[in-house]
């Protein structure tokens, strides 16, 4: 186990709603990263927050957002659902930035569904 | 674009026997070279990381290369178990600019009894 939980673990939404997904990361890990993992597909990075401040962001809408606190868990808020994003999304955490040498430590995952 | 190509897309061998999965990448310049495991609905484990100068690192029976001139990197599983059934990520991260891992679409591994 790596320490790293999330939840919920399935979560099904529908088209247009809102949806907030929870990561409490390792104690210690200043830097959280988020990741979207379509089925059959690599990983894909949304962001990453280091020490509560949004650090690094991929190719995604500003209705993805998220947020850090100081007891090491975070969100991943997604707001206008829609279909394409129904996905496995993964939150891993570390010592330190994405791309650095850390190492990264994921969670299990939130399969989200919308219908 | 970086980008991050894995091949074969699958592979299916019996147990014992030896495999390699390949990434070649265009990430430039890189500062890490990373191999995860990833077994079906879970989330990805790290095998091997590596930064641009290291050639080798071995991880049990799982041992990585990188050639930073070609831009490739490979994994081999030695005498394959049935617990090596997963898919096989590479992923590589930019030196400077914006920090921002670019992950393979994985290989997937059947290992047969």
């Amino acid at each position: 186990e790596t320490g790293v939980t999330q939840s919920p673990t399935h979560l099904i939404k529908t088209r247009g709603q809102q949806v907030t997904l929870r990561c409490s990361s390792q104690s210690g890990h200043n830097t959280v990263s988020w990741y979207q993992q379509a089925l059959g597909q690599g990983p894909q990075f949304i962001f990453q927050y280091y020490r509560e401040e949004e650090n690094g962001r991929g190719n995604f809408p500003p209705r993805f957002s998220g947020l850090q606190f100081p007891n090491y868990s975070s969100e991943l808020n997604v707001n206008a659902l829609e279909l394409d994003d129904s996905a496995l999304y993964l939150c891993a955490s570390s010592g330190g930035l994405a791309a650095s040498s850390y190492e990264q430590y994921f969670g299990p995952g939130t399969r989200l569904t919308v219908t | 674009k970086n980008q991050v190509e894995q091949s074969p897309q699958s592979l299916i061998i019996l147990e014992g026997k030896n495999c390699t999965l390949q990434c070649n990448y265009t990430v430039s310049p890189f500062s890490n070279l990373r191999w995860y495991k990833q077994d079906t609905g879970r989330g990805p484990v790290s095998l091997t990381i590596m930064t641009f100068s290291e050639n080798t690192k071995s991880n049990g029976r799982y041992t990585a290369t990188l050639d930073a001139d070609t831009k490739q990197s490979s994994l081999h599983i030695t005498a394959s178990q049935l617990s090596d059934s997963a898919s096989y990520i590479c992923v590589v991260s930019p030196r400077g600019g914006s920090y921002i891992p670019t992950f393979g679409r994985g290989t997937s591994l059947i290992v047969h009894p």
